[in-house]
């Protein structure tokens, strides 16, 4: 099974400014990775899939980057919506994996 | 209006069995695969569970399989995850979501499981 980490587990932000999360796989994922926003009560939604294509309707400050074992999220100015558990999942083997979640909070 | 909505969940003892359901509706529910995924209090993210469009292929995360089983009516716009035997840390909230083969790109709000005595 593939590990996915996340860091950091927190990470606090004054409204914007730039976020930078981070995701490391175990072993390579090449670019088989998805990035979720998670907000209290809500559905998840989906941000990024192969690594770095946003998903419709996904505003441009949202970028994703990496290949391999390494990938980054990169919010480039947050804003009052953008406060939420981020996290990100593998989908190059079974089963699918995700990492524990970064949540973004105000700081 | 293009969402999921799953029911079905509740407070269940240990070794009992619930069988939770997701609606679908505003695209062609046949075109796609679906999976379950669950959310332990305080936890990341855990995929259970895949079916694909015409119910020929499956696909279980260890932990569930032998005791959970999907299944979808395409007829009724419907999945379905039977859990069996259940146990004390199978307590999460339960999402259905759409996949796209590979990742989720729309998912419910989620059910609450709650298994304990």
């Amino acid at each position: 099974e593939i590990v996915m980490t996340q860091s950091p587990a927190t990470l606090s932000v004054s409204p914007g400014e730039r976020a930078t999360l981070s995701c490391r796989a175990s072993q390579s994922v090449s670019s088989n990775l998805a990035w979720y926003q998670q907000k209290p009560g809500q559905a998840p939604r989906l941000l990024i899939y192969g690594a770095s294509t946003r998903a419709t309707g996904i505003p441009d400050r949202f970028s994703g980057s990496g290949s391999g074992t390494e990938f980054t999220l990169t919010i480039s100015s947050l804003q009052s919506e953008d406060f939420a558990v981020y996290s990100c999942q593998q989908y190059t083997n079974w089963p699918r994996t995700f990492g524990q979640g970064t949540k973004v909070e105000i700081k | 209006q293009v969402q999921l909505v799953e029911s079905g969940g509740g407070l269940v003892k240990p070794g009992g069995s619930l069988r939770l359901s997701c609606a679908a509706s505003g695209f062609t529910f046949s075109d796609y695969y679906m999976s379950w995924i669950r959310q332990a209090p305080g936890k990341g993210l855990e995929w259970l569970s895949y079916i694909g469009g015409s119910n020929a292929y499956t696909n279980y995360a260890d932990s569930v399989k032998g005791r959970f089983t999907i299944s979808r009516d395409n007829a009724k716009n419907s999945l379905s995850l039977q859990m069996n035997s259940l146990r004390a840390e199978d307590t999460a909230v339960y999402f259905c979501a759409r996949t796209d083969y590979y990742y989720m790109d729309l998912w419910g709000k989620g059910t609450t499981v709650t298994v304990s005595s």
